[in-house]
């Protein structure tokens, strides 16, 4: 099973501020088969990123997500207030499609 | 507008079973594989299990095999979830979730999740 490990497990930063959150396989991912999702409290999840740099439908470009290998980073340029939440990333290259524990991101 | 609502949680003693549903519409369902997640009171999210879009492939996590059965019925447009000998771990909110691709052959990210059901596992 791979492992994922998310840091920070907490972000505080201000809106207009820069975000960056990271990622790390416990082995290489295939094809770059990670993804990232957001959820904010009593909402399901939803889907920013897949195979780590494409942006889902609908979804602002000032979420960028990048990396290969075993380490992969969400980068949100300029938050804004509606971007505070938890953010999770996901492998999906084969079964057990693992998730990292969660970084929240929230308001300094 | 892609829609998934899952039913059928509830509070249900150790040892005893439910069955979760999830209702799908405004796409082809039996053009996507399809999941479930839980996610137990104020932790992560966890993959439970998955199917192909005929059923021919279906995956579980260790936690689960041997207890849950995941199916569908396409003609129903409807995705289910048998949990038996339930667990006090158990307890969660399930999601169905949709797949990205039609079967479980990597390359699955989920692109919609409905808005869950609750398990409650206790006497």
């Amino acid at each position: 099973e791979i492992v994922l490990t998310q840091s920070p497990d907490t972000l505080s930063l201000s809106p207009g501020e820069r975000a960056t959150l990271s990622c790390r396989a416990s082995q290489s991912l295939s094809s770059s088969y990670l993804a990232w999702y957001q959820q904010k409290p009593g909402q399901a999840p939803r889907l920013l990123i897949y195979r780590a740099s494409s942006r889902a439908t609908g979804i602002p470009d000032r979420f960028t997500g990048s990396g290969s290998g075993t380490d992969f980073t969400l980068t949100i340029s300029r938050l804004e207030p509606e971007d505070f939440a938890v953010f999770y990333c996901q492998q999906y290259g084969g079964s057990p499609y693992t998730f990292g524990q969660g970084t929240k991101l929230e308001i300094k | 507008e892609v829609q998934l609502v899952e039913s059928g949680g509830g509070l249900v003693q150790p040892g005893r079973s439910l069955r979760l549903s999830c209702a799908a519409s405004g796409f082809t369902f039996d053009d996507y594989a399809m999941h479930w997640v839980r996610q137990a009171p104020g932790k992560g999210l966890e993959w439970v299990s998955g199917i192909s879009w005929n059923s021919n492939h279906v995956g579980y996590a260790d936690s689960v095999k041997g207890r849950f059965t995941i199916s569908r019925d396409n003609a129903k447009n409807s995705l289910y979830l048998q949990v038996n000998s339930l667990r006090g771990e158990d307890t969660a909110f399930y999601y169905c979730a949709k797949d990205s691709q039609w079967e479980l052959h990597g390359d699955n990210w989920f692109d919609t999740w409905g808005q869950g059901t609750q398990v409650t596992v206790s006497s």
